[in-house]
């Protein structure tokens, strides 16, 4: 079965103070290792798409890299707009479905 | 403006009253998909379509039901609804790409409250 954990469960950063969330997964075969952004109230919002290990995208200030076991969101001189919850999933080589991980919350103060 | 709409936003009803959320998307997209949210337990996969008349079971399926007979449109459907299933619940769907998927465009939510 499919697990993503993801830690902290929270997080508080200075501004500018740059840090890293981690989505650990265990899957049979990863087809994909996929981050969202979600808000208070509103439905999750896409980042990144990733595929094999070693591989990395970034986004503004955010950058996600992959490994076999573990995924990262890196986060350089955030700004209290990056506030919110950010989400992973994986879907497996074998089914259709999608496995979320319970959220990281960051909060980023001025 | 490409999007994926839910009705109704919020809901409040009571036990065994049968009702359906709707779900609609205007992206052409194959793949959609149910999730309910809860605090502590993220987001759980419902039910999800790969394409018209086909659809198959997530995570938490029990208790509800799902059709696709049309692409854009994919209700959820609670026939005797019980206090467990109160939750935050969000359509999506995503456009199918040879051996995998892209993004997934979620819905605004529905909030649904049994008593």
């Amino acid at each position: 079965e499919d697990q993503v954990t993801q830690s902290p469960e929270a997080l508080r950063l200075q501004e500018g103070e740059s840090s890293s969330l981690n989505c650990s997964y265990t899957v049979s075969g990863l087809r994909g290792l996929f981050w969202y952004r979600q808000d208070p109230g509103k439905g999750p919002e896409f980042l990144f798409t990733l595929y094999s290990a070693g591989e990395e995208k970034e986004k503004e200030r955010l950058k996600a890299t992959l490994t076999k076991k573990e995924s990262f969101l890196h986060i350089t001189a955030p700004k209290p707009e990056d506030s919110a919850t950010y989400l992973c999933a994986v879907q497996d080589n074998y089914g259709q479905n999608f496995v979320f991980g319970p959220g990281t919350r960051l909060s980023v103060l001025p | 403006e490409a999007q994926v709409t839910q009705n109704p936003r919020y809901l409040i009803t009571v036990t065994g009253k049968k009702l359906t959320v709707t779900c609609s998307q205007n992206m052409n997209h194959e793949y959609m998909s149910w999730y309910r949210q809860d605090p502590g337990l993220g987001l759980r996969q419902i039910y999800y379509s790969m394409n018209v008349e086909v659809t198959d079971k997530g995570d938490v399926p029990e208790g509800y039901k799902v059709s696709r007979k049309e692409k854009r449109n994919f209700p959820l459907i609670l026939e005797s609804p019980s206090p467990n299933q109160t939750s935050l619940y969000f359509c999506a769907s995503s456009l199918y790409a040879g051996h995998t998927y892209n993004e997934q465009f979620f819905g605004p939510g529905t909030r649904l409250t049994v008593l």
